[in-house]
Formats: C-alpha cells, sequence, structure tokens
C-alpha cells in the first residue's frame, strides 16, 4: 500500500515570505497531483507532474522520483494563497491505476 | 471554460432520507468519481465511473450507490441516509490516459450534507 504524508499540517506565515510544502510517498508512482481547496470547498488542480519541476506563477513544483519526494513552493505569498494544499499519487496496483490522497496542508498568509 | 457542477451547494437531510448529489461537467470527460472529504481524513474515494452505465467501487461504497446513464451526469444516491454520512461531498471528472490512468482532475464545488 502507498503512503502519502504531508508536512506540516499547518503553516503560518508572513505575506511575502517563501513557503514550501512537503509530500512523501513510500512505494514508485507514476505521476503526482497538487491540488487547492480554498474554504467554501472547491478544489483546483495546480500541478501533474512525474519528473523534474513545473512553474506556474508564483507557484513551483519540484519531484525527486529516487527519494520519492515532492515539494511545492510559493514565492511572495499573499493573502489569498491562504488556502488547504494537497498532494496526491498516482500509482499502478491490482491492474489498474488508482490516486492516494494526502490528508493536506492547511496555509494562512497573514498581511 | 471547463466546468464540474455539483446541484446543491448545502443540503439537510433526516435520517432514513433518500438523498440525491448530482454532477454535471461540460468536458466530455469519460472518468467521473466520487469522493467525501472528512477533517483529517482526506479525500475517500466512493465510486467512480470509466463509462457510460459504468461504475466501480471505490475505498468507501458502503451506503452509497450511483447512476451514469448519460456521459455528462454522474449521480450519488444515498439509499438510507445516516448521521455518519454527515460530509463534504466532492465531484471530479477528468480524460483518461493511456491504460486507465486519470488525467488532471476537475472538481466541482462541493456538496456539504448534514444528516440529522
Amino acid at each position: 500500500k502507498n503512503e502519502v504524508e504531508q508536512s506540516p499540517q499547518n503553516l503560518t506565515a508572513q505575506e511575502g515570505e517563501f513557503i514550501t510544502i512537503n509530500c512523501s510517498y513510500s512505494v514508485g508512482i507514476s505521476a503526482l497531483h497538487w491540488l487547492q481547496q480554498h474554504p467554501g470547498g472547491g478544489i483546483v488542480s495546480l500541478f501533474m507532474l512525474s519528473s523534474g519541476k513545473k512553474k506556474h506563477g508564483r507557484l513551483i513544483a519540484t519531484i525527486n522520483i529516487q527519494e520519492k519526494h515532492s515539494s511545492l513552493h510559493i514565492t511572495a505569498s499573499h493573502p489569498r494563497d491562504s488556502a488547504v494544499y494537497i498532494c496526491a499519487v498516482r500509482w499502478y496496483m491490482d491492474s489498474n491505476y488508482q490516486l492516494i490522497w494526502g490528508a493536506g496542508t492547511k496555509l494562512i498568509i497573514k498581511p | 471554460d471547463v466546468k464540474v457542477t455539483q446541484s446543491s451547494r448545502y443540503l439537510v437531510k433526516r435520517t432514513g432520507e433518500k438523498v440525491f448529489l448530482e454532477c454535471v461537467q461540460d468536458m466530455d470527460h469519460e472518468n467521473m468519481f466520487w469522493y467525501r472529504q472528512d477533517p483529517g481524513l482526506g479525500l475517500r474515494l466512493i465510486y467512480f465511473s470509466y463509462d457510460v452505465k459504468m461504475k466501480e467501487k471505490g475505498d468507501i461504497p458502503e451506503g452509497y450507490s450511483v447512476s451514469r446513464e448519460k456521459k455528462e451526469r454522474f449521480s450519488l444516491i444515498l439509499e438510507s441516509a445516516s448521521t455518519n454520512q454527515t460530509s463534504m461531498y466532492l465531484c471530479a471528472s477528468s480524460l483518461p490516459s493511456a491504460r486507465g490512468e486519470t488525467g488532471e482532475l476537475f472538481f466541482g464545488e462541493g456538496s456539504r450534507l448534514t444528516v440529522l
């Protein structure tokens, strides 16, 4: 069974700080998703990556396949970045691809 | 703009009532999913569907059923609601990748169900 762990569970920072959220998994995967959930419920897909690094605006996602670890970075953080960030890994088991979800990291950015 | 629409944002039902949660996507996606989300537990897959009239159990299907009569619509049914089904329910859709992989996921806004 693949275990997905996110750290930290909660993170509070000041506006402008550089933010790092981590995701580790235990078994080799085919891809990893980073998603964002704002208060109120809706979830938005940020990145899907299987190697290297992706960047979109102030968000950067990296993955190290050998170390089974991914990070989501936010540069120049802003209060509107306050949300829950969720990592999910896609892996092949029992003749099917499955998504295993992390519990999420709650980020609060204070003005 | 891609869109996944869930019929109700907030519902309050009584124990034993039948509950329908509707989800419609306008992206012609084959894959559709129903998840529930509870504090500290993350997302848990209830049912998913890879095609019309096709359904597969997820991790926690007990107490739920689903219907996919049309490609764009995936319904979650609680035959007899119970208090432990109070939760946030999230619908998602995606295109299929090769060999049944799940591509980028698109979520609805969620339906918060309270069962009294």
